[in-house]
Order: C-alpha cells, then sequence, then structure tokens
C-alpha cells in the first residue's frame, strides 16, 4: 500500500513570495490534514478536510495561507505571502474516516520550507 | 484548550537499557492517545493507540500505558538498541476525529552504541 505522498521534499525561498506544496493521501482515506512543525516543537493542525469539505481550519492564517481539496483526493496548500515565520515543515496526513476513535493517522514525509 | 507535556525533552542511555517516556495531558475527556516516532528529516510513524477506554497497548519491545484520570501516559522501551534513536512525540485526540490531534514538544532519544 502506498503512504501518503507529499511535494517538493525541500523549498527555499524569499519573503513575500508564494509557495504551494502538494499532498496525495493513501488511497481511500476520507480525511486529510495539513499540519505545520516548527523547529523543536511538536504538529499544529492547519486544517483538516473530510472529502473535500473543510471540518475544522481554526488555526489557519487565512490572510495567507490556503487550501483546497477539490476532488476529495489530493491537496494543495499556499502561503502567499510567506513570512520568516512561516519556516516550518508541513506535514500532511491521512486516515480511513477521520471520525473513528481508534483510527491511526498516517503521515507524509513532509515538506521543509525556508523563508529567508 | 488541551495542552500536552512531553517529560524529558532530551534523553540518552546505553544500549540495552530500559526506559521510559513522559506524557501528560491538561484534559482528561479525549478519545484517544497516540505514540509516534520521528526520524530526522522524516515523517511521523504511528507506533501505538490507546483508545480511551483502554489502560496499555504493547507492540514488540514497546508498552504505552494510559491513566486517563491523571492525565498521564508512559512509553516504555524495553532492551533499547542504537535503531530505536529518534523522537517520539505524544498526541492526544480531543475531538473524536475532528480537531486533529494535538502535540507535545516531542522527547529526543539517543542510544549509545
Amino acid at each position: 500500500e502506498a503512504g501518503v505522498a507529499q511535494s517538493p521534499r525541500y523549498k527555499i525561498i524569499e519573503k513575500r513570495q508564494s509557495v504551494a506544496f502538494w499532498c496525495n493521501p493513501i488511497s481511500g482515506h476520507a480525511t486529510l490534514y495539513w499540519y505545520q512543525q516548527i523547529l523543536g516543537q511538536g504538529p499544529k493542525l492547519l486544517i483538516q478536510f473530510q472529502n473535500n469539505g473543510v471540518v475544522d481550519d481554526s488555526q489557519l492564517p487565512k490572510d495567507r495561507f490556503s487550501a483546497e481539496r477539490l476532488k476529495g483526493v489530493d491537496s494543495t496548500l499556499k502561503i502567499q505571502p510567506a513570512k520568516l515565520e512561516d519556516s516550518a515543515v508541513y506535514l500532511c496526513a491521512s486516515s480511513k474516516t477521520g471520525t473513528a476513535t481508534n483510527e491511526k493517522l498516517f503521515f507524509g514525509s513532509g515538506t521543509q520550507l525556508s523563508v529567508l | 484548550k488541551q495542552e500536552v507535556t512531553q517529560i524529558p525533552a532530551a534523553l540518552s542511555v546505553p544500549e540495552g537499557e530500559n526506559l521510559v517516556l513522559n506524557c501528560s495531558f491538561t484534559d482528561s475527556a479525549i478519545y484517544n492517545l497516540q505514540w509516534f516516532r520521528q526520524d530526522p528529516g522524516k515523517g511521523l510513524t504511528s507506533l501505538l493507540l490507546i483508545q480511551s477506554s483502554q489502560r496499555e497497548q504493547t507492540s514488540g519491545r514497546l508498552n504505552a500505558s494510559l491513566d486517563k484520570s491523571s492525565g498521564r501516559s508512559t512509553l516504555y522501551i524495553a532492551a533499547s538498541q542504537p535503531g530505536d534513536s529518534a523522537t517520539y512525540l505524544c498526541a492526544v485526540d480531543s475531538g473524536g476525529g475532528a480537531d486533529g490531534l494535538t502535540f507535545g514538544k516531542g522527547t529526543h532519544l539517543i542510544i549509545q552504541p
């Protein structure tokens, strides 16, 4: 079974530029999550999709971050314009239903973003 | 708001020792607690998931316990090996699937050969 795929692996941009990350979850997984992990911290949830609908985006800085999952499969996370404090690893995760209480999350390898 | 704390932040032990990693959380109304492993430059791998009605889960040399009433969990690693070196993260599900997981900052573990 293929895992969660993310690209690119690394990205270096200057502040005020834009950047986009892509994620393809495990086949058949209804729920997709984007997490931000700043160095030395645990991951923080940015947005959660159930199929192509948003379940929770309360911690997404909506003035600069946007995300979509148009066909309920793969997803794109965009930052425009980027700030220095956006430097982090962006992790995508998926789970089968997103509603079961005994359901594990499966994570991709992440995209490491450096904003200069 | 749920907060998760992990102690210690870093740990270095000789190969072969048994060790315990600690996790505490502030709100005992949880659905489950998960332990993850993160290798440098990699994503997270789920190790164990304990549902709120369970007391412990075991997988190989790993044993995780949960005391929901006191807001604590431990991850016990038996007969540690250099390959166990990684960051171990504790995460709590307070929303039954919604709201995502709340993570601690992790314990950075080094097993000396």
